[in-house]
Order: C-alpha cells, then sequence, then structure tokens
C-alpha cells in the first residue's frame, strides 16, 4: 500500500543553517505531495504542496520537488530561524476523488540561536 | 475566522469511561475529519463526512463513533475508554475531497486513558 517514509528526528540545527528534511514515498499513479507544519500548540497547517512531478513547491522560504524518479519529495530552506521550530510531515494522496491522505511521522526541528 | 476548534485541549479517563470530543469550524466546508496521532507515527484517519449527516469510516473507526447534525460540527464520541486510545486527537476539514486539496486543522486533543 501507499507510504510515507521520513527522515527520523528530531533535528537540532543553529539559526541560518541549511535544512534538509528528507521525504520518500510508495504509491501507485501520481500522487500530490504535501508538506504539512505544526507549530508548538497549533494544529497542522499547509506549508506547501506539489501535485504533478518536477512540480516545486515554495512557501515561507521553504521548498521541494516532486521528483517521480526517486519517489522523493524533500523539504528545504536555505536559512533557518529560531521561528522555524515545528514538527513537520510530509504527506501524499491520489487521485481526484477522495483517498485518505497518508502521512508521514513527522520530524521534529529545534533551531537555536 | 476561528478556522477549526477543538475542545477539551487536554483529558485524562479512566478504562471504561466515556467521552465526546467537540470539533467545529466555521469554513462552511462540507467535509470533515478525525484523526489520531500515536507518538512516532503518522496520522490515521478514524472517520469522516463528506455533509451534514453522512459519515464514513476511515483506517481506524474501532472504538469510536461520530455524527454529522450540521455542516459545523463534527464529534467524535468514545463509549469505553481504553489504554489503546491513549493518543492526539485532530479534527480538519476541506473545502471539498479532492486529492490534492488543503485540509485545515484544529489543534489537537490530547488523550490519556489509565
Amino acid at each position: 500500500g501507499d507510504s510515507v517514509t521520513q527522515m527520523e528526528g528530531p533535528v537540532t540545527l543553529s539559526e541560518e543553517a541549511f535544512l534538509t528534511i528528507n521525504c520518500t514515498y510508495t504509491a501507485t499513479g501520481y500522487p500530490s505531495l504535501f508538506w504539512y507544519v505544526q507549530y508548538p500548540g497549533e494544529g497542522l497547517q499547509l506549508l506547501l504542496k506539489a501535485t504533478k512531478a518536477d512540480d516545486k513547491g515554495s512557501n515561507k522560504g521553504f521548498e521541494a520537488t516532486y521528483r517521480k524518479e526517486t519517489t522523493s519529495f524533500h523539504l528545504e530552506k536555505g536559512s533557518v530561524q529560531v521561528s522555524d521550530s515545528a514538527v513537520y510531515f510530509c504527506a501524499l494522496s491520489r487521485g481526484t476523488s477522495y483517498d485518505k491522505v497518508i502521512f508521514g511521522p513527522g520530524t521534529s526541528l529545534s533551531v537555536i540561536p | 475566522n476561528a478556522g477549526v476548534t477543538q475542545t477539551p485541549k487536554f483529558r485524562i479517563l479512566k478504562i471504561g469511561q466515556s467521552m465526546t470530543l467537540q470539533c467545529t469550524q466555521d469554513m462552511n466546508h462540507n467535509y470533515m475529519y478525525w484523526y489520531r496521532q500515536d507518538p512516532g507515527m503518522g496520522l490515521k484517519l478514524i472517520y469522516y463526512s463528506v455533509g451534514a449527516g453522512i459519515t464514513d469510516k476511515g483506517e481506524v473507526p474501532n472504538g469510536y463513533n461520530v455524527s454529522r447534525s450540521t455542516t459545523e460540527d463534527f464529534p467524535l464520541r468514545l463509549e469505553l475508554a481504553a489504554p489503546s486510545q491513549t493518543s492526539v486527537y485532530f479534527c480538519a476539514s476541506s473545502y471539498s475531497l479532492a486529492g490534492n486539496q488543503e485540509q485545515y486543522f484544529g489543534p489537537g486533543t490530547r488523550l490519556t486513558v489509565t
């Protein structure tokens, strides 16, 4: 069945460091891919998404490119801030009719000044 | 807009007790969902609803019940709490059911069953 694998956390970085959180998926067909972020004490919110191969999603300085050949959707940011400390979830969904969204386990990021 | 709100934020239950987790959204979304998140795991879908009066099971529905009498509200009922139901529960809503639509999440309810 469909699945999403993320790098294990927690990840601790110094402010202004480069961030990569790896995400790979297993799915038939052409799923849509998402990154959600959960800030402390809040619900998940969509960070970015990509709906077809080679699409790049971007938001708030974060980017991820849909790589079908490597079944990956790695999240990157060039210079993290303390305010980026959160849990990041990679997710996939298939088709134009409802299919359950498959979430990865989440990766906790802490950015220290 | 408040978005998706959930109550309570925290709750401790004894085995065999029952409770209702409340969820309300003010975005006029037809589609609503309940997920649970266990430590180190991704979110698992418990139930979802495509509109008032219509609900369906997700991946892990056993031990839970839902109802959807209005567009705004989607309560989740635990009838006989068990330790296996210790988890964080998230309610979400979306504009449509399509696979590439964003879901909007509440802040979660942390439930402990002892």
